[in-house]
């Protein structure tokens, strides 16, 4: 069946470092994947996307890698600052009959900023 | 600009007890959906809906109702409630016209006792 899994639940980070969020899905006909952020207390907050023919994406400071040869995709944080702290999660987008879009998310990765 | 609005922000029921939580969108978004989150897990999505007045199950609907009466406004009901369905509960939006990132309310914290 259809699964996204994280490598890492934990990952930290010193402040300035750049930071490496990886995430591998088994779907090969998935063909759109988001990234979200989701801090405590908070609902996960949408950070970028790629489509699956794309295989690189850059946001302010982010970057999304896809792989599909491998089913991979990584999030990369540049300069990483005490406020990107939090859960992030991959999710990989998928549509359904009749409309409407499923998202299937994996457990997270726990990133923490160290000063 | 309020985004996705969910009310209440926090519950405590009784095993047995009904209650209904509130999602509010003010995008003018067709599609809504409810998730829960479990800790250790993603979200998983309950149920959904393309636009006003239609829903569809997702992949834990049992134990839930929705409805969508109006476009701006996705209701999900628990008829009555176990303990298993102690979660947070997350709210969702998209404009349905292509594959677009969903926008999250803040989640509703339910616990049930």
């Amino acid at each position: 069946g259809e699964s996204v899994g994280l490598h890492l639940p934990t990952l930290s980070v010193q402040e300035g470092d750049n930071s490496i969020i990886n995430c591998a899905y088994s779907n090969s006909a998935s063909d759109y994947f988001i990234w979200y952020k989701q801090e405590s207390g908070k609902g996960p907050q949408f950070i970028i996307d790629i489509r699956s023919n794309m295989d690189k994406r850059q946001g302010q400071r982010v970057t999304v890698l896809l792989n599909k040869t491998v089913k991979h995709l990584s999030l990369q944080i540049a300069a990483t600052q005490p406020g990107d702290s939090a859960v992030y999660f991959c999710a990989e987008n998928r549509e359904l009959t009749g409309g409407g879009n499923k998202l299937t998310f994996g457990t997270g990765t726990q990133l923490k900023v160290e000063l | 600009n309020a985004g996705v609005t969910q009310t209440p922000k926090f519950r405590v029921l009784k095993t047995g007890q009904s209650m209904t939580l509130l999602c509010a969108q003010d995008m003018n978004h067709e599609y809504m959906y409810w998730y829960r989150q479990d800790p250790g897990m993603g979200l998983r999505l309950i149920h959904y809906s393309v636009g006003e007045g239609t829903t569809a199950k997702g992949e834990v609907p049992d134990g839930y109702n929705v409805s969508r009466l109006k476009k701006q406004n996705f209701l999900l009901g628990l008829e009555s409630a176990a303990p298993s369905q102690t979660s947070v509960y997350f709210c969702a939006s998209t404009p349905g016209v292509l594959s677009q990132p969903q926008h999250f309310g803040d989640g509703t914290r339910l616990s049930i006792l």
